[in-house]
């Protein structure tokens, strides 16, 4: 079945790098992405990539797509107080039927000064 | 340019009611799609509406319904509330099918009691 598996935590220190991990399972999906859901809000898109993509890179962000492996990874460079919050990986699922998100179930970053 | 606008933010329901939720998409966004999130199953794909007609739905019960206007705003209707509905509710903006940009609004937090 469809499943996108993410670790469920993850704590660094302030100014270190963060990397959040991700699986997915359809190789065919053509966009990926990285949620940030802070408490009491909305999603807020962080970032996507292309399935012919291997890396992209947004100011402090940077996203490495491993296709072979099906592996999606995002690294939050200098990390702040203010990146703490939830961080959902997500494919694009596109067949007959229509297109859907297929999320993980978040990984908690939480930084500490 | 405006983001996506949900309303109402808050909701609290008794079991057996109906519910209506609005969201109106970013300007020029042709696709609205719909989630719900709980504790329990993470984010779930609702429906999928593109150009008045739903082109994909989830695995939820007929008591959810939704529709799309043709100025693209949509309205969602979950009828005979139980209490398991109770949930955050999110829509996306997309400017067509199936492309990269997914914006989410900041949800409709319903609580059925």
């Amino acid at each position: 079945g469809e499943d996108v598996e993410q670790s469920l935590f993850l704590s660094v220190r302030e100014g270190d790098s963060s990397v959040i991990n991700c699986t997915y399972t359809d190789s065919s999906s053509t966009y990926l992405y990285w949620y940030k859901q802070e408490p009491g809000a909305g999603l807020q898109l962080l970032t996507y990539i292309f399935s012919n993509m291997d890396m992209k890179q947004d100011q402090r962000l940077t996203v490495l797509l491993n296709k072979k492996d099906k592996h999606l990874s995002l690294r939050i460079a200098d990390t702040q107080t203010g990146d703490s919050a939830i961080y959902f990986c997500a494919e694009i699922l596109v067949n007959q039927a229509g297109t859907a998100l297929i999320f993980g179930k978040g990984t908690t970053l939480s930084v500490s000064s | 340019k405006a983001g996506v606008t949900q309303t109402p933010r808050y909701l609290i329901k008794t079991r057996g009611q109906q519910v209506t939720l609005s969201c109106s998409p970013i300007s020029g966004h042709r696709s609205v799609s719909w989630y719900q999130q709980t504790p329990g199953q993470g984010l779930q794909f609702l429906f999928e509406y593109f150009s008045e007609t739903q082109r994909n739905k989830g695995n939820f019960p007929g008591r959810f319904s939704g529709r799309q206007f043709s100025n693209s705003r949509s309205e969602m209707n979950v009828s005979t509330l139980e209490l398991g509905d109770s949930a955050l509710y999110l829509c996306a903006s997309s400017p067509g099918r199936g492309r990269g940009e997914q914006y989410f609004g900041p949800g409709t937090r319903l609580t059925v009691t």
